[in-house]
Formats: structure tokens, C-alpha cells, sequence
């Protein structure tokens, strides 16, 4: 149990839905992460907050919007998703962004399928 | 930008052999470079870290180390247990890229009894 927990663990959605993804971590932790790992391809980073705030967009399509809304609390809310956006989506918190030395904690993450 | 590879992607050795992973990097200006361990339908776990500054690094039978001129790092798995079955991803953060992860894709490893 690293500290850090996703909700739900698996996710069936067809394109027309609206659904959101749930992360909370009990760590303390100031920064926190949403990660895309799609089969046969690196974990690609999708947001990054800090206490609360977005410090990061990696050009993510505007379909996948990231709520923060307190330190322990991340949300991804999908709307209008594509086949291909099915992948298994990770959570991960640091203490802060201190680079290179806050190691990231990473939770189970979410197995999305789009229909 | 930043590419990480990591060969082979699937490794299967029977129990107790010593293993190497690899991962190879095209940027040099790394700040560190970490390896990470996943599990089916698991997130990922921090094995070893390795500053720029630093050869290598050990944990129990794991040891990793890096060279940053050559774009390298190996994950060193000594007497390889069933339990050892996992993905191992290797991730870098440049130098001035704050705390952000760039991952290979991974190397799947199966030890068999």
C-alpha cells in the first residue's frame, strides 16, 4: 500500500459518456500527478498540481479535465472519449516538486476502456 | 527531447540466475534517473534512485548504475526469485525539467522455477 488510492480500478465508458476518476493520497504530499500508460508505450505525463495549483497541461486534449479542488484530492473528469483513450490511467503524489528529489508515490490506477 | 529505451522489452530466466536490465537515455543532462517496478494491475513502485553525480546505487540484491556519457543505466538482479516477476521501468528527469518523469516503455521479466 504505497498511500495513494484510485477510484475506480476498472472503468467501462462509451464515447458519449461523462465519468471521473478519483485519486486521494494519504501522504501529506503538496504535489500530485495524472499519468496515461497505453499499451506498448511509455507512461506519458498528462497534469501536474501543486498545492492545489495546475503546473503542468502535456498538451492534453481538452476532453480530459483535471479537477484539484485540496492537496489530497485529485479528479480527472472524462467527457466525449475516444477508443484509443483507453489505457490504464496512474495517480502519484511527491511532497513537492523538488526536482528530482521528491520521490513520486504512485497509486493502482484506473483500467479505462472506451467503448 | 528526452527519449528513454529499454531492451529487451520481455526477459524470462530460470530462478537464481543473475540478470541485467537496461535502459539507455538520449539526453545526458540528466539530474537522476530511477528504477521502478510494476506489477499486473498495480501501480508502480521506487526501487533504486541514482543522483547524476552518483555510479550506482544498491538495495539488497538490486544495483543500479548509470553513465551518463555513454546514456546508460543497468538494473542488476542477483540470484533472481519467482517473486522478482514484474515490469522494471527506468524514468529520468533532466536537469531543469523540475520533477518531471520521462519512462521507457519497460522491460516485462519472468522468473521461472
Amino acid at each position: 500500500e504505497t498511500g495513494v488510492t484510485q477510484t475506480p480500478r476498472h472503468l467501462v465508458m462509451g464515447m458519449t459518456n461523462k465519468k471521473s476518476l478519483k485519486c486521494e493520497q494519504h501522504l501529506g504530499h503538496n504535489a500530485m500527478y495524472w499519468y496515461k500508460q497505453s499499451a506498448k508505450k511509455p507512461l506519458e505525463l498528462m497534469f501536474v498540481y501543486s498545492l492545489e495549483e495546475r503546473v503542468e497541461n502535456n498538451s492534453v486534449p481538452s476532453r480530459f479535465s483535471p479537477e484539484c479542488p485540496n492537496s489530497s484530492h485529485l479528479f480527472l473528469h472524462l467527457h466525449t472519449l475516444q477508443p484509443e483513450d483507453s489505457a490504464l490511467y496512474l495517480c502519484a503524489s511527491s511532497q513537492d516538486l523538488g526536482q528530482g528529489v521528491d520521490i513520486q508515490y504512485f497509486g493502482a490506477g484506473t483500467r479505462l476502456s472506451v467503448l | 527531447k528526452q527519449e528513454v529505451t529499454q531492451i529487451p522489452a520481455a526477459l524470462s530466466v530460470p530462478e537464481g540466475e543473475n540478470l541485467v536490465l537496461n535502459c539507455s537515455f538520449t539526453d545526458s543532462a540528466i539530474y537522476n534517473l530511477q528504477w521502478f517496478r510494476q506489477d499486473p494491475g498495480k501501480g508502480l513502485t521506487s526501487l533504486l534512485l541514482i543522483q547524476s553525480s552518483q555510479r550506482e546505487q544498491t538495495s539488497g540484491r538490486l544495483n543500479a548504475s548509470l553513465d551518463k556519457s555513454s546514456g546508460r543505466s543497468t538494473l542488476y538482479i542477483a540470484a533472481s526469485q519467482p517473486g522478482d516477476s514484474a515490469t522494471y521501468l527506468c524514468a529520468a528527469i533532466l536537469t531543469g525539467g523540475g520533477n518531471k518523469l520521462t519512462f521507457g516503455t519497460g522491460t516485462q521479466l519472468k522468473v521461472e522455477l
